[in-house]
C-alpha cells in the first residue's frame, strides 16, 4: 500500500528543546516536502526536496532544518522550537512538484 | 507569484442536493489547479486535478470540477452529496516552481 508515514503524531514540547519529525515514503517518490497548516491559512510549504541531497527553502522555512539522505526519509528538524511553530505538520510525497500523497500529520505544541 | 481564493469558509448543504465549493485564482502563465480533501484526524487526499484539455475534471468519490478561464476560476462540485462528504477542501494552483493553497472551506452535509 502507497504511504508517507509520519512520526510522532502529537508532540508537545518546550521553547529551545530541539526536535525531530520523522517522515518516510515507500512509492520511490523523488518529490518530497513539508508543510505547515494553521487555522485561516491553509497549508504553507516550509522545504522541499527534489530528489537525494537536494533541498530548497519553501515559503516559510525559517526556524525549521530538512536533511534527505537517503530516497525514502524526509526528516524536519527544529532546533531550537519557538510557541510560534506551534501547528499541525505534514509531509508529502509526489513524481512531481504536486503533492500526491499526504502523511497524516504531526500536531506539534510548543510552550 | 500565483495565488489562490476560496471565499467561503464554511459551505452547508442537505444530503442528496448538489454542492459547490468555490476557487479562484491567480497565475501568470498556464495554471495547473488541483483540489484535496482533508478528513478529521487525517492527512490530505488528492482529489482531482487539471493540466490542459477538456474543462470539465472527473476525480474521486464523484467530483469534478470546472476550469473557467475568463472567469479564472475552478469550482468543486458534485452533483449528490453525502453525510461522509463533510469535511475541509482545499484548492491549490501551481506555477512551475511553486504550489499555493487555500485557506480551506468545510464542507458540512447534513441529513
Amino acid at each position: 500500500e502507497a504511504q508517507v508515514t509520519q512520526n510522532p503524531r502529537y508532540l508537545i514540547t518546550v521553547t529551545g528543546k530541539k526536535l525531530t519529525v520523522t517522515c518516510s515514503q515507500n512509492m520511490n517518490h523523488e518529490y518530497m516536502s513539508w508543510y505547515r497548516q494553521d487555522p485561516g491559512l491553509g497549508l504553507r510549504q516550509i522545504y522541499y526536496s527534489m530528489n537525494v541531497e537536494v533541498t530548497d527553502k519553501g515559503d516559510v522555512p525559517e526556524g525549521y532544518k530538512v536533511s534527505r539522505k537517503e530516497k525514502r526519509n524526509f526528516p524536519l528538524i527544529l532546533e531550537s522550537p519557538s510557541p510560534n511553530q506551534t501547528s499541525l505538520y505534514f509531509c508529502a510525497s509526489s513524481l512531481d512538484r504536486s503533492p500526491l500523497h499526504f502523511g497524516n500529520g504531526t500536531r506539534l505544541t510548543v510552550t | 507569484a500565483q495565488s489562490v481564493a476560496q471565499p467561503e469558509d464554511q459551505v452547508n448543504v442537505a444530503e442528496g442536493n448538489p454542492l459547490t465549493v468555490k476557487c479562484t485564482y491567480s497565475v501568470s502563465g498556464n495554471p495547473y489547479l488541483f483540489w484535496y480533501v482533508q478528513y478529521p484526524n487525517r492527512g490530505l487526499q488528492f482529489l482531482l486535478k487539471y493540466i490542459t484539455g477538456d474543462n470539465l475534471v472527473k476525480g474521486s468519490y464523484g467530483f469534478e470540477a470546472e476550469f473557467n478561464k475568463s472567469q479564472t476560476s475552478f469550482h468543486l462540485k458534485k452533483p449528490s452529496a453525502l453525510v461522509s462528504d463533510s469535511a475541509l477542501y482545499f484548492c491549490a494552483v501551481r506555477d512551475i516552481d511553486d504550489m499555493r493553497f487555500g485557506a480551506g472551506t468545510r464542507l458540512t452535509v447534513k441529513p
